[in-house]
């Protein structure tokens, strides 16, 4: 399996413009979360989905974020507009839900840059 | 509420020396408990986790930790460390049913030659 794919690996854009990151869980996997790694902030759960329907969406942090899986093997993130307090990496990671004891398993991350 | 602490934000160490990365935690009910690592410019990769039975779990590249419920601890450890283990090392609880990682700040290691 490869694993995690998200796209782009990097971007840099400029304040104000929209911005989408893409990701494809693991073939197989039910569960699917959207995380964010700053420096000041550390890793933070921006929202999750259980079989394409999300779930908690606390961590967004405002109304310009959001996100959709409209089937199994994609879901986004998007930004609109961006701004320069938005520049982390993100991360997606899938798992797959049975017993409540799932690992979750990262993609590489996608580092946003916003001038 | 549950919370996961990493007190330390750097531990050095010696290549061949052992190595110990420290986690408690706090939460009401059983708790499911991880250790990822994060190597530069890339994704957490698991090491390990610990859901029931033997509080001693083994992991990838020969890490382990030790589960203790009555310190709330669950700290990773490596007989012998390797220049290759210099890592940012997260640890990570997950509510017993449910579907949020709750994750540590983050331990740096350096593992000098």
């Amino acid at each position: 399996d490869a694993g995690v794919i998200q796209s782009p690996r990097h971007e840099v854009t400029e304040m104000g413009q929209e911005v989408t990151l893409r990701c494809k869980p693991i073939s197989g996997h039910n569960s699917l979360f959207w995380y964010r790694q700053t420096m000041m902030r550390g890793l933070e759960l921006l929202i999750y989905f259980n079989n394409n329907v999300p779930i908690d969406d606390s961590g967004m942090p405002e109304d310009r974020f959001s996100a959709k899986m409209p089937n199994a093997s994609f879901s986004t993130l998007k930004i609109q507009p961006s701004e320069p307090r938005d520049s982390a990496v993100y991360f997606c990671a899938s798992s797959q839900r049975t017993s409540g004891e799932e690992t979750q398993y990262f993609g590489p991350g996608t580092r946003l840059l916003v001038l | 509420a549950q919370s996961v602490a990493q007190p330390e934000d750097q531990v050095n160490v010696a290549e061949g020396n052992p190595l110990t990365v420290k986690c408690t935690y706090s939460v009401s009910g059983n708790p499911y408990l991880f250790w990822y690592v994060q190597y530069p410019n890339r994704g957490l990769q698991f090491l390990l986790k610990y859901i029931t039975g033997d509080n001693l779990v083994k992991g990838s590249y020969g890490f382990e930790a030790e589960f203790n419920k009555s310190q709330t601890s669950f700290h990773l450890k490596k007989p012998s460390a390797l220049v290759s283990d210099s890592a940012l090392y997260f640890c990570a609880l997950l509510k017993a049913a449910g579907n949020k990682l709750t994750f540590g700040g983050g331990t740096r290691v350096l593992v000098k030659p």
